[in-house]
């Protein structure tokens, strides 16, 4: 069973400022890799698959990149909106993992 | 629009049983796969079951193997998680979500629409 780590836990950002939220696996998933965004008692939303692909409507802050074990999402320039946590998910191989999330909050 | 909407969750005793329900709409219900993902209170994201809408085919997390099934009624476009004997460490909130297949040769699957999940309480 791949293991799905991310980093930092808690990220704290200025809004307007860059985040970038790291994701890991413990062994290779290729580019099977999405991020999902959970706002606070909401149901997650897709915002990147493919490690780099933005779903559809997402906004072009948000960016993927990485293949391999390691994976990373930026977004650009924070908005209010993106204050959320934020997790990494494999789907190279059964069972799919996710990562235990990254809380992205106001600094 | 895709839209999934979850029933089913309540309140149950340990050892109890529930099913939950998944209605499907605005997509071609056998070309995708239809996922339950649970969220414990305050915890993160875990994987359940999957169901290949076309096939039939499930597959399950080893902490629900033997005490859940996934099924399909493919008249109603919908799915139902039955769960059985259930535990104080089941509870949590149990979303729906549709899988989208990754690239070819299939097998791979990202959850691209997800309902607004249904709370199950495992407690005495």
């Amino acid at each position: 069973e791949i293991v799905m780590t991310q980093s930092p836990a808690t990220l704290s950002v200025s809004p307007g400022e860059r985040a970038t939220l790291s994701c890991r696996a413990s062994q290779s998933v290729s580019s099977d890799l999405a991020w999902y965004q959970q706002k606070s008692g909401q149901a997650p939303r897709l915002l990147i698959y493919g490690a780099s692909t933005r779903a559809t409507g997402i906004s072009a802050r948000f960016s993927g990149s990485g293949s391999g074990t390691e994976f990373t999402l930026t977004i650009s320039s924070l908005q209010s909106e993106d204050f959320a946590i934020y997790y990494c998910h494999q789907y190279n191989s059964w069972p799919p993992g996710f990562g235990p999330g990254t809380k992205v909050d106001i600094k | 629009e895709v839209q999934l909407l979850e029933s089913g969750g309540g309140l149950v005793q340990p050892g109890g049983s529930l099913r939950l329900s998944c209605a499907a709409s605005g997509f071609t219900f056998g070309s995708h796969v239809m996922t339950w993902v649970r969220q414990a209170p305050g915890k993160g994201l875990e994987w359940v079951s999957t169901l290949r809408t076309s096939g039939g085919e499930t597959s399950y997390a080893d902490s629900v193997r033997g005490r859940f099934t996934l099924s399909r009624d493919t008249s109603e476009n919908t799915v139902y998680l039955q769960i059985n004997t259930l535990r104080a460490e089941d509870t949590a909130i149990y979303y729906c979500a549709r899988g989208t297949v990754a690239g070819i040769g299939g097998g791979k699957y990202y959850f691209d629409y997800w309902g607004q999940g249904t709370l199950v309480t495992v407690s005495s």
